[in-house]
């Protein structure tokens, strides 16, 4: 069965500063892929990068970047030039056997300190 | 565009009664996943709709049930309500539903068990 691990529960990060937001998980399937959303305390869910394993090469969106060593069964988020607005809770998601339904981590909660 | 929209936003209940949560997906979705997210804690699949049948369910009891209607929205039942049920409740919509589809989100309904 798939799991997700985020072990970071909380972080600070001064603003501008870059974050690596940690997630590790342990999956059978042969082809997979792994997503990241933010939560801000107003509950929505944002889905904000996905990387396939087999894409290439690490996955880009704006100030995100996926750090994506699959040997090691990690996927972490790369935020650069953090800002106040990034204050947020950050959950990995990775699809369950089916691939219908996301297996999610306990997030981590970064806040941004200006 | 219009995104997902869930509604109500917030809804008090009382243990043993019955509620009703509805969900619009983004437009050119056809698949509506639902999910329990306790406070604190990562959001857990409760299931998903597709071509207006239940195709996969997570582990929840009976109590829990859905519909998906020819417009492709969506309703979330709950019966004989639980101190435990409170959480927000998020819906999310993809298209086919498959595992490499990012999943959008509205912005969840907080219920509260009285």
């Amino acid at each position: 069965a798939q799991k997700i691990t985020q072990t970071q529960p909380g972080m600070f990060v001064q603003e501008k500063e870059a974050v690596t937001l940690d997630c590790t998980y342990d999956t059978s399937d042969p082809s997979y892929g792994l997503f990241w959303y933010k939560q801000p305390s107003s509950g929505e869910m944002i889905f904000l990068i996905y990387q396939g394993s087999y894409d290439q090469q690490n996955a880009t969106e704006g100030r995100y970047s996926l750090n994506f060593q699959k040997a090691r069964k990690s996927a972490n988020l790369v935020i650069s030039a953090s800002q106040l607005g990034d204050s947020a809770m950050y959950f990995c998601a990775i699809p369950m056997d089916s691939n219908y339904q996301l297996i999610w981590g306990a997030g981590t909660k970064l806040i941004i300190k200006p | 565009d219009a995104g997902v929209t869930q509604s109500p936003t917030h809804l008090i209940k009382t243990r043993g009664q019955q509620v009703t949560l509805r969900c619009s997906p983004k437009s050119g979705h056809d698949t509506v996943s639902w999910y329990q997210q306790a406070l604190g804690q990562g959001p857990q699949f409760i299931f998903q709709y597709y071509e207006e049948e239940e195709r996969q369910r997570g582990n929840f009891p009976d109590r829990f049930s859905g519909h998906q209607f020819p417009n492709y929205s969506s309703e979330l039942n709950v019966n004989a309500l639980l101190l435990g049920d409170s959480a927000l409740y998020l819906c999310a919509s993809s298209i086919g539903g498959q595992g490499n589809q990012p999943q959008h989100f509205g912005d969840g309904t907080r219920l509260s068990i009285l």
